[in-house]
């Protein structure tokens, strides 16, 4: 079984403020890497699926990194806006699984 | 419609009755998975099928069977459901050889009393 883990498992930022979170994963059997924003009480959003190391991927204001040799994956949102709260869990694909971390819960603050 | 329905979206059932949650999807996709939303864990994997007649276990499987007999199907059954399985479920399922996302479905909430 993979074991995938994000951090910080929640967070805090003021409407504006850019901020990261980490998703790491085994390197080993690793086919591809997932990004999504889940809102409660809905389906989670794809944002970003990455295969390659070194692989960068951008929509809007939220950018993504992969390193596969290491095994990790940073999400970026610059200029957090009140709608981006949401949590965001990664998803790390290997042979056949697709195996989530706990995602990171993100709040704006006004 | 084309997509990835779940059924039903809501059930509430009582503990040690058996209940089957179903998801069918319309793209023919390789894979699908069963997931369950809990606390502080994000989606847990239940199990996985890597097409018709393959099923392999996730992170959390006891108390629960899954099937798929055809590609677009895979149902998942509570033998005797318990409290602790009370959650959502969520199914997904990825085409294969392409890197693309997860696709979902709605979510069942399941409420066992």
């Amino acid at each position: 079984i993979l074991n995938v883990e994000q951090s910080p498992q929640s967070l805090h930022v003021q409407e504006g403020d850019s901020t990261n979170f980490t998703c790491s994963f085994p390197s080993s059997n690793f086919y591809a890497l997932h990004w999504y924003r889940w809102e409660t009480a809905k389906s989670p959003e794809a944002l970003f699926v990455m295969t390659l190391n070194g692989d960068e991927k951008k929509k809007g204001r939220i950018s993504a990194t992969l390193n596969t040799k290491e095994g990790y994956s940073y999400l970026y949102i610059k200029g957090s806006q009140p709608e981006d709260s949401a949590t965001y869990l990664c998803a790390s694909q290997g042979a056949q699984k697709l195996v989530f971390g706990q995602g990171t819960r993100l709040t704006i603050n006004p | 419609d084309a997509g990835i329905t779940q059924s039903p979206r809501y059930k509430i059932t009582e503990t040690g009755r058996q209940v089957t949650l179903m998801c069918h999807q319309t793209w023919s996709h390789s894979y699908m998975f069963w997931y369950r939303q809990d606390l502080g864990h994000g989606l847990r994997l239940i199990y996985y099928s890597a097409a018709a007649d393959i099923t392999d276990k996730g992170e959390v499987p006891d108390g629960y069977v899954v099937s798929r007999s055809k590609t677009e199907n895979f149902p998942l059954t509570l033998e005797s459901a318990t409290r602790s399985q009370t959650s959502v479920y969520f199914c997904a399922s990825i085409p294969q050889g392409l890197n693309t996302e997860a696709f979902f479905g709605q979510g069942t909430r399941l409420t066992v009393v």
